[in-house]
């Protein structure tokens, strides 16, 4: 199995753009969270999903952000317009079934708004 | 918001040397699950420990657990120059896994 994809590996944007973050899970898992990296905040929540349905979204930081899981292979994470302060590294992992399952993390998302 | 804090923050050691990590949490958890990552590189699952256990070994890997102290710790023996990364602890809440502060580890050769 490749693991979890995520696409771009890097992102450099101006303020006001659109900003869209692609992941594929492995296959057969059932939950994809997306998580935010920086230095000040260390790894954030945003949301996760279980099969394909949007459990929690309390860690979305403002409208601006959105997700959408269409079907079991493949999440994407927009934001809209962008701002300087969404520079993070943008993680997707996703778990087997079962509570105690480990996280698959993808390599991130590095994302720079100017 | 974060679950757990690590200590120390940054930890720096000669190989062959142990290094240590201790991490702090707040709630009743199931398990705890430590993971590394790597500088620009995504996280990594190295072990498990069940709220019902006390200590699990795999490798150079030791991980304890004090649920009455809610404080694990993860201490890596005989380190080599590649365990340097990060490290941190997680913990479950509901669904969710949520990750603690992390521990900066440096090993010189």
């Amino acid at each position: 199995d490749a693991g979890v994809i995520q696409s771009p590996r890097h992102e450099v944007t101006e303020m006001g753009q659109e900003v869209t973050l692609r992941c594929k899970p492995i296959s057969g898992h059932d939950y994809l969270f997306w998580y935010r990296q920086t230095m000040m905040r260390g790894l954030e929540l945003l949301i996760y999903f279980n099969n394909n349905v949007p459990i929690d979204d309390s860690g979305m930081p403002e409208d601006r952000f959105s997700a959408k899981m269409p079907n079991a292979s493949f999440s994407t994470l927009k934001i809209q317009p962008s701002e300087p302060r969404d520079s993070a590294v943008y993680f997707c992992a996703s778990r087997t079934p079962g509570h105690s399952g480990e996280l698959f993390f993808g390599e991130g998302s590095r994302l720079t708004v100017l | 918001s974060q679950q757990g804090e690590e200590d120390p923050q940054a930890l720096s050691i000669q190989e062959g040397e142990n290094a240590t990590m201790n991490c702090s949490y707040k709630t009743s958890i199931n398990n705890l699950q430590w993971y590394r990552q790597n500088s620009g590189r995504g996280l990594v699952h190295l072990i498990l420990i069940r709220s019902n256990e006390r200590e699990k070994h795999s490798g150079r890997l030791r991980v304890t657990l004090d649920t009455s102290k809610k404080s694990s710790s993860l201490l890596i023996t005989a380190s080599r120059a590649a365990d340097t990364a990060s490290y941190f602890c997680a913990t479950i809440n509901t669904d969710k896994l949520i990750f603690g502060t992390g521990t900066r580890l440096q090993v010189f050769p």
